[in-house]
């Protein structure tokens, strides 16, 4: 059964730094892996989709890493702002006896100070 | 284009009430997926459609929880009757495969 977990569970920098969020699977046979964010009472935002064959993604200050053998992602944000404040989640797309499921992690609280 | 709907936004009823939540997703898409994410903790996948079949319904609890999508299009998603370990915040999400999900704002769900 796949298991994600992602480390730190919080993580609190001052606005103008680089930073990078981890995220760890059990289960290296996977589709995909996404990276999203959600705001406090809002749904989740997709950020950055990796496909099982790619290695990396970018999209603006965001870049994702993928190393589906050590079943590690990361998600790197550059020169952070206090807008980038939310929790970010990573999701494994992975093959269980049921088909394709999607399986979470619990996520990332990230607080940039002004 | 718009995105994935879902009322109530907020929901508070007693235990052994039922309730029932409603999603519309992105038109177009075939997959709709149920989650429920209780606070502090990632979504946890509770029912996947694709077109008006359900692919993945395992880690639905069956005895209290149902789930239907008449027509391929909108589904609704019901709890009867409601444990006071319900109360979270139930996402829809909508996909074309093997394109990336798309979240609704989420019903969040108060069991008193």
């Amino acid at each position: 059964k796949q298991e994600v977990t992602q480390i730190p569970a919080a993580l609190s920098v001052p606005e103008g730094e680089n930073l990078v969020l981890n995220c760890s699977f059990t289960d290296s046979a996977i589709y995909n892996l996404q990276w999203f964010r959600q705001d406090p009472g809002k749904g989740l935002t997709s950020l950055l989709l990796i496909q099982s064959s790619q290695r990396e993604q970018t999209s603006g200050r965001l870049n994702a890493s993928l190393d589906k053998s050590s079943g590690r992602s990361t998600l790197y944000i550059a020169a952070s702002q206090p807008g980038d404040s939310a929790t970010y989640l990573c999701a494994v797309k992975t093959l269980d006896n049921y088909g394709q499921n999607f399986v979470f992690g619990p996520g990332t609280r990230l607080s940039v100070l002004p | 284009e718009a995105g994935v709907a879902q009322s109530p936004r907020y929901k508070i009823i007693e235990k052994r009430q039922s309730v029932a939540f409603w999603c519309n997703p992105i038109s177009g898409h075939a997959t709709l997926y149920w989650y429920q994410q209780i606070l502090g903790q990632g979504p946890k996948l509770l029912i996947q459609f694709q077109n008006n079949g359900v692919v993945d319904d395992s880690q639905l609890p069956k005895d209290r929880f149902s789930a239907e999508r008449l027509k391929g299009v909108d589904s609704t998603l019901k709890i009867q009757p409601a444990k006071l370990e319900d109360s979270a915040v139930y996402l829809c999400a909508s996909s074309l495969e093997p394109g990336s999900q798309y979240f609704g704002p989420g019903t969040r769900l108060t069991v008193l």
